[in-house]
């Protein structure tokens, strides 16, 4: 069974930073590109970074380029997300998602975490 | 950026209706669209990918069509289970961009 984990969210204060993790499992980790996708509370849905299953390529949307780092750690089995000046707009759940194909860069996210809250406030 | 924009906002049905939501794509994306149902409070799952395949496990009643810029995610026979948000995606190498979501309401 697939599972994804999520943690390192929690309260930081405007410009500050967090790193978040997600602990995979029950597949080969190493075979699919992975992804963040955030919601701020009451609204839709963000893809926020990708990283492909070699973690040779990164992709991040406008909103977060320059902040945001998403990389991996393919013997461990983990993904992270380095979030740097941060903004009180940046508050939501953050969830990991997992690539539908293997090898192949972005597509559809077959499975995902539970989520951490990140909220930015002073 | 290619801009993607779902219709219904919102979606007020009974149970046993059939249900139909549209998304629609600023510009041709081929087939490389999913959609997504989401409770509250949980995450998302996963319904449909490249525009009309099932999910293994999703029931038969979701069906998703369309290709290019006009796309629907149909429920051919709405249970209770069913009443969530639903999102679709555009999907390509190097980004994900969703919908701004449909939420089906209990009429």
């Amino acid at each position: 069974e697939v599972q994804l984990v999520e943690s390192g969210g929690g309260l930081v204060q405007p410009g500050g930073s967090l790193r978040l993790s997600c602990a995979a499992s029950g597949f080969t980790f190493s075979r699919y590109a992975m992804s963040w996708v955030r919601q701020a509370p009451g609204k839709g849905l963000e893809w926020v970074s990708g990283v492909s299953d070699t973690g040779r390529s990164t992709y991040s949307a406008d909103s977060v380029k320059g902040r945001f780092t998403i990389s991996r750690d393919n013997p461990k089995n983990t993904l992270f997300l380095q979030m740097n000046s941060l903004r009180a707009e940046d508050t939501a759940v953050y969830y990991c998602a997992k690539g539908g194909d293997a090898y192949s860069l972005g597509g559809h996210f077959d499975n995902w975490g539970q989520g951490t809250l990140v909220t930015v406030s002073s | 950026d290619i801009q993607m924009t779902q219709s219904p906002s919102t979606l007020s049905a009974i149970v046993g209706d059939r249900v139909t939501i549209t998304c629609r794509a600023s510009q041709s994306i081929s087939n490389w669209l999913a959609w997504y149902q989401q409770i509250p409070g949980k995450a998302p799952k996963l319904l449909i990918y490249k525009a009309s395949s099932l999910e293994s496990g999703v029931p038969s009643r979701f069906s998703g069509g369309g290709s290019g810029t006009e796309f629907t995610l149909t429920i051919s026979s709405l249970q209770p289970d069913d009443f969530a948000t639903y999102y679709c995606q555009h999907y390509n190498s190097y980004s994900g961009t969703f919908g701004q979501g449909t939420r089906v309401e209990i009429k």
